[in-house]
Order: C-alpha cells, then sequence, then structure tokens
C-alpha cells in the first residue's frame, strides 16, 4: 500500500501566493522527499528532509517535518506561473529501501 | 552526463506479447527502481535494487521481472502484456538510500 497521503488532492492559486501542500505518512521513515512533475515529464528531486531534522529550505522552498504526527508540508513561497505542476512526497522507511510516494497534489498557478 | 535513459519512448503491445523495458544510468548509482503511474494511482514501486546482483519486490510486481547484472543496467520484462499493464513506467535511481532519485523521461505503454 501507498505510504503517503497528500492534502489537498487539488490547489489553485494566483502568481505570487504562497501554495502549501501536506503529506501525512503512516510508518516510521528514514526521510522524507518532495518531487516535482510537470504534465507528461518525469519527476524532479526538490528536497529531502531527514527523519531527525524539523525543517529544511531550499530557495522559494520550504518542508517541515513532524514525526510525531507522522507528517510534512511543503511551502512554496511567491508562487510562478511555471511552479504549475503536481508535487509528491515520497518516503524511504526506516527498515527498508524503498521509496514510496503518495498519490500527488496538483497546483495550479495562475498569471 | 545522460542521467537515467529510458527506451523506447512509447511501446503498443498485444496481449499475451512479452517485452523488455530498458533502462540504463551513467551516475554510478547503486539504487535503481522502477514505477508504474496510473491516473490518480500516484506512482507505485513494481521492484527495486540496491545493487548489483540485488533485486526485490515493490508494491505492485505480478506480471514483471527485473535483473541487475550490471550497476548501470535495470530492464523491466513484461512476461504476458495485459490491458491492466497499459500505463507509463518510469525508471529512476539513486546514489544510496539518504540521496534524491533520478528519474527517466518515462515509457508510455498501450496493451490492446
Amino acid at each position: 500500500s501507498q505510504q503517503g497521503e497528500e492534502d489537498p488532492q487539488a490547489l489553485s492559486i494566483q502568481e505570487g501566493e504562497n501554495a502549501t501542500m501536506n503529506c501525512s505518512y503512516k510508518t516510521s521513515i528514514n526521510n522524507l522527499q518532495w518531487y516535482r512533475q510537470n504534465s507528461g515529464r518525469g519527476l524532479v528531486h526538490l528536497i529531502l528532509i531527514r527523519s531527525n531534522e524539523r525543517e529544511k529550505h531550499s530557495g522559494r522552498l520550504r518542508v517541515t517535518l513532524d514525526t510525531s504526527k507522522k507528517s510534512s508540508s511543503l511551502l512554496i513561497t511567491a508562487s510562478r506561473a511555471a511552479d504549475t505542476a503536481s508535487y509528491f512526497c515520497a518516503t524511504i522507511g526506516g527498515s527498508n529501501y524503498k521509496l514510496t510516494f503518495g498519490k500527488g497534489t496538483l497546483l495550479t498557478v495562475n498569471p | 552526463n545522460a542521467g537515467v535513459t529510458q527506451t523506447p519512448k512509447f511501446q503498443v503491445l498485444k496481449t499475451g506479447q512479452s517485452m523488455t523495458l530498458q533502462c540504463a544510468q551513467d551516475m554510478n548509482h547503486e539504487y535503481m527502481s522502477w514505477y508504474r503511474q496510473d491516473p490518480g494511482m500516484g506512482l507505485r514501486l513494481i521492484h527495486y535494487s540496491v545493487g548489483a546482483g540485488i533485486t526485490d519486490q515493490g508494491e505492485v510486481p505480478n506480471g514483471y521481472n527485473v535483473s541487475r547484472s550490471t550497476t548501470e543496467d535495470f530492464p523491466l520484462r513484461l512476461l504476458s502484456a495485459a490491458p491492466s499493464q497499459t500505463s507509463v513506467y518510469f525508471c529512476a535511481s539513486s546514489y544510496d538510500s539518504t540521496s534524491g532519485y533520478t528519474f527517466g523521461s518515462g515509457t508510455r505503454l498501450t496493451v490492446v
């Protein structure tokens, strides 16, 4: 079964606004990763946060991790039309090396 | 530096036919995985490998075989194609379990 579950399934915002996507998972993890997929393309790795980290930044991206709640959030600040894509969280479990994905959030940024 | 290369990009098969989806990476990554992506289902793990000679099953392994004879290549074999295997297939690789994965551009497979 799939480990991660993103929320919301779809999000539509205006350019310049912030976008927040959430991910919940079921079992203990080694790390959690976020990926972006533009329509019809392969996935691109955005950021990885380890289980002993609580927050991480990369450019306009901010990721938080709460292992007690088994949840993570991805914040994209000052969004652009080019940020329109599907965003997936994925986890690597504590006892295996499988990278398993959620079903994704479709983000639409309107110009 | 080509990254992860998948071939073919598109394929149409008849039910019962077999074929091999090719995946090659030139980054000396130990970890490689195959996923299928269906509408509304996200990515589901088919098989994965943590090094040459080592493979294991993912969430949806039935109907698929893999082998990892070299670090660079990780082919996925469909034994007897079924319409339920119509999907987009992605291969991905990573240096280790603490690194992000690099994805190929995918193979769009239709089984009729």
